[in-house]
């Protein structure tokens, strides 16, 4: 039982670039979090998932967009990256409302 | 809507020295709160929650007391140790039906032999 991964674990992208930050659970949860860690600002949520196939926004959606097109996996893109989006991202994912169980996290840094 | 402040850090105390972290919050409703821990170099855990005023939770010796009155759940350790050198992070419930965490800005505790 591995929980929540993520892949890749670091990743270093040039301005304008794309990429994909993929979160896997085997928990059969139904909730699915993506969350984005900065110096002095705690955990913000950028998307979250309330089932397979829905998506909603968080409170810093803004440059990400997201999938979840198996209950399992929940995806998020970045398509024009820009260095304010260098950050540590958390996936999470939780049975039911409040309980939340987090991945080991991805630093990305843009340049 | 919803916040959570914590205490500044960072935190340095010697090992069995008592420990306190401030979290207050400010919500609609009647939110869930939680503490959650997180080691160098790993993803956030679940440390303690309460559901409700009064409740108590507990774990690994950390305290913390849901306290509707003053708006407060302050986490406590009677004795630190080393392991317990970590970032800690304050969260309450939305809700609002969003389901989500908001999370205070983190604490970090660093405990020295």
């Amino acid at each position: 039982n591995a929980g929540v991964t993520q892949t890749p674990k670091f990743r270093v992208l040039k301005t304008g670039q794309s990429m994909t930050l993929l979160c896997a659970q085997d928990m059969n949860h139904e909730y699915m979090y993506w969350y984005r860690q900065d110096p002095g600002m705690g955990l913000r949520l950028i998307h979250y998932s309330v089932g397979e196939g829905t998506t909603a926004k968080g409170e810093v959606p803004d440059g990400y967009n997201v999938s979840r097109l198996k209950k399992q996996n929940f995806l998020l893109g970045l398509e024009s990256a820009a260095p304010s989006q260098t950050s540590v991202y958390f996936c999470a994912s939780s049975p039911h409302r409040y309980e939340q169980y987090f991945g080991p996290g991805t630093r990305l840094t843009v340049t | 809507g919803n916040s959570v402040t914590q205490m500044e850090g960072p935190v340095t105390l010697s090992e069995e020295a008592f420990l306190t972290i401030n979290c207050t919050y400010t919500a609609t409703g009647y939110p869930s709160l939680f503490w959650y821990v997180q080691y160098p170099g790993e993803g956030l855990q679940l440390l303690l929650k309460a559901t409700k005023a009064d409740d108590k939770g507990s774990n690994k010796g950390f305290e913390a007391t849901y306290r509707k009155e003053t708006t407060s759940f302050h986490l406590e350790k009677g004795s630190v140790q080393v392991s317990d050198s970590a970032v800690y992070f304050c969260a309450l419930s939305d809700e609002t039906g969003a389901n989500n965490l908001f999370f205070g800005t983190g604490t970090r505790l660093t405990v020295i032999p």
